[in-house]
């Protein structure tokens, strides 16, 4: 069935580092592909989507391209916040059918 | 506005015990979905309901499991005769079109289930 896999956590990075965070996705129909993330004491929220190949979703310095060949979706940011520490989930959808998560990044940044 | 909002924030229950978890959605809202969030494990999906239409409840793990939506608002999952398996952070969503149409999904912030 539908799946993502993104890279196992958790990730502790300094501030100002580069961040990338992997995410795959199964290769069934044309998925629509997300970025949500959780903020501690928050709700997950939508961060960043990408509906076709190709498109570059982006948002709050966060970026995410949808590489049909290599079907993939990570998640990158050049300069991290020690405010960007949270866990991050990729997902994708196609149809009509539900939202599948990834099981989650935890980012933290240091000082 | 209001986002989703979910009641209670944190459930502790004895084993056997049935016990409802409530949803309240975004005004306006005609999707709603349930998912469950156990420790080290992604996202499960549990059950969506869109406007009128039958619910969706190929993600509901057993019998044991049942989740209804009255008037198209508000929603109550309930779970009977809880088992320590069940012990998880029950999370709602809605949006504002259904599943094809790649709209956000708005959470709420959870409810923490513990089974004793």
């Amino acid at each position: 069935g539908d799946s993502v896999t993104q890279m196992e956590g958790p990730v502790t990075l300094s501030e100002e580092a580069f961040l990338t965070i992997n995410c795959t996705y199964t290769a069934t129909g044309y998925p629509s592909l997300f970025w949500y993330v959780q903020y501690p004491g928050e709700g997950l929220q939508l961060l960043l989507k990408a509906t076709k190949a190709d498109d570059k979703g982006s948002n709050k310095g966060f970026e995410a391209t949808y590489r049909k060949e290599t079907t993939s979706f990570h998640l990158e940011k050049g300069s991290v916040q020690v405010s960007d520490s949270a866990v991050y989930f990729c997902a994708r959808n196609s149809g009509n059918t539900p939202l599948v998560f990834g099981k989650g990044t935890r980012l933290s940044v240091i000082a | 506005g209001a986002g989703v909002s979910q009641s209670p924030s944190n459930k502790v229950t004895e084993k056997g015990k049935d016990v409802e978890l409530r949803c309240d959605p975004i005004s306006g809202h005609t999707a709603l979905y349930w998912y469950r969030q156990s420790l080290g494990q992604g996202l499960e999906f549990l059950i969506y309901f869109q406007g009128n239409s039958a619910p969706d409840k190929s993600g509901l793990p057993s019998d044991r499991f049942s989740a209804e939506r009255t008037g198209g608002s508000v929603s109550t999952l309930t779970i009977q005769r809880t088992q320590q398996e069940d012990s998880a952070v029950y999370l709602c969503a809605s949006s504002l079109a259904g599943q094809g149409n790649n709209s956000p999904l708005h959470f709420g912030n959870g409810t923490r289930l513990t089974v004793t």
